[in-house]
């Protein structure tokens, strides 16, 4: 069965650069949420979508931003990057909100 | 006081013990209650899914949820060595958004020893 697809798998950057990670839910799936895993920590909720439209809002940086398109893929865009925002990020996605998150692989960042 | 909190681990078990995770949650309203084990570096991954008071079976695990309580539990029987993970207590929260956001707890380390 398709699953929830992240890319890329690992990212490398600068501090004050700029990255997007992309998340592709499993089809049919109409919402779509982003966690951020520091080193041994739990994850942490940042933002989710619905429907393409903004559904709850986490611990999410104003330099974060996110949407979810037509096609019900979102986008995280990060900016001025820090070294602390070095961590895994987990998209997840479910059918409706409430029901049962399956998560993608995920994407490393690292920030130098 | 986190929002979710489990038993302090590491929890070390021999191989065909059961192993025994605890997790109580602060919000008296909510509703749903999911465990997911996590290989270093891995994605959660769903293992049981909870949300009435009682016990529910899967094969070698077994949820327990008293919502009086507020205490969810998982027991895992005959426990093998690939069992050995970190697993993720996590709560849906009754907001006042739309959202159906995951609060985790800290997670357990389980090892299982052959």
């Amino acid at each position: 069965a398709a699953g929830v697809i992240q890319s890329p798998r690992h990212l490398i950057k600068e501090k004050r650069e700029t990255a997007t990670l992309k998340c592709y839910p499993i089809p049919r799936h109409d919402t779509v949420y982003w966690y951020q895993q520091g080193p041994g920590q739990d994850p942490q909720f940042l933002i989710s979508f619905y429907e393409k439209m903004q559904s709850d809002k986490g611990s999410i940086p104003d330099r974060f931003s996110a949407q979810q398109f037509s096609d019900y893929h979102s986008e995280l865009n990060m900016s001025s990057l820090e070294l602390g925002d070095s961590a895994l990020y987990f998209c997840a996605s479910s059918l409706a909100t409430g029901n049962i998150q399956y998560f993608g692989a995920g994407t490393r960042l690292s920030v130098l | 006081q986190k929002e979710v909190e489990q038993n302090s681990g590491p929890l070390s078990v021999p191989e065909g013990a059961i192993a025994s995770l605890n997790c109580t949650y602060s919000d008296r309203g909510s509703q749903s209650f999911f465990w997911y084990r996590q290989y270093s570096g891995k994605s959660p991954e769903l293992i049981m899914s909870i949300y009435s008071n009682g016990d529910k079976e899967d094969g070698r695990f077994t949820a327990q949820l008293n919502k009086a309580s507020q205490y969810v539990s998982l027991l895992i029987r005959d426990s093998q060595p690939s069992d050995s993970a970190t697993y993720l207590c996590a709560v849906n929260m009754v907001r006042e958004t739309s959202g159906s956001r995951l609060t985790f707890g800290e997670g357990t380390q389980l090892t299982v020893n052959p």
